[in-house]
């Protein structure tokens, strides 16, 4: 089973910049998650997608950040323009079902810097 | 609101002993579901163990258990006959039904095992 795939794996941009990121989750995963990972921290959610809804974006930064699941497979998390703070690893995760116990699956995730 | 801390930013264990990494959680909620995630350097995370807050018996999956209080907001992960390949990030997380199952993570543990 193929897990979830992220791109691009790093970059690199000046601040003001455009930026985006594409996931793939599994296969069959109805839930889609985005989190943010800065340097020495947990991860902090930013979007979760059920299909193709979104089910809480409560902590996603709307002024720049944006997030789409067109059609209920895959997602692309755009930051425009991006902040020296955006720098972090952004994890694209998916999971079958909604339900607490069920497990999410993380993809590498992609290193963002900021200059 | 809940919230997850992880009271040691490191720690580091011989090959082959045992190590307990802490975790505290706090939540009003009474159904809820706690995880540990593993980081390896340069890996994506990965699920190690998962407990179901209604479950008494504490979960355990091969060399990995847990220490489930309930009544203290406790979650500890005990690793036993630690080998090199447990080197990564340890996360202690927390979800909920009632908040769409995302995971809210703690600051993280990273461990070493040293040969």
């Amino acid at each position: 089973e193929a897990g979830v795939a992220q791109s691009p794996r790093y970059k690199i941009i000046e601040k003001r910049q455009s930026v985006a990121f594409w996931c793939n989750p599994i296969s069959g995963h109805a839930t889609l998650y985005w989190y943010q990972q800065i340097l020495g921290q947990g991860p902090k959610l930013l979007i979760q997608f059920q299909n193709n809804g979104v089910v809480d974006d409560s902590q996603l930064p709307k002024d720049r950040f944006s997030a789409e699941r067109l059609k209920g497979v895959d997602s692309t998390l755009k930051i425009q323009p991006a902040k020296l703070e955006d720098s972090a690893v952004y994890l694209c995760a998916s999971s079958l079902v909604l339900a607490g116990v069920t497990e999410q699956f993380f993809g590498p995730g992609t290193r963002l810097t900021v200059l | 609101a809940q919230t997850v801390t992880q009271s040691q930013p490191e720690m580091s264990v011989q090959e082959a002993e045992t190590v307990t990494l802490s975790c505290t959680y706090d939540t009003s909620e009474n159904n809820y579901y706690l995880f540990w995630y593993k980081q390896p350097p340069s890996r994506q995370m990965i699920l190690v163990i998962r407990q179901e807050a209604y479950k008494q018996q504490n979960a355990t999956e091969n060399r990995f258990s847990v220490n489930f209080q309930k009544a203290a907001k406790s979650f500890s992960l005990k690793i036993s006959d630690s080998q090199l390949g447990d080197t990564a990030m340890y996360f202690c997380a927390f979800s909920t039904n009632n908040a769409g199952n995302m995971l809210t993570f703690g600051g993280g543990t990273r461990l070493m095992v040293k040969p």
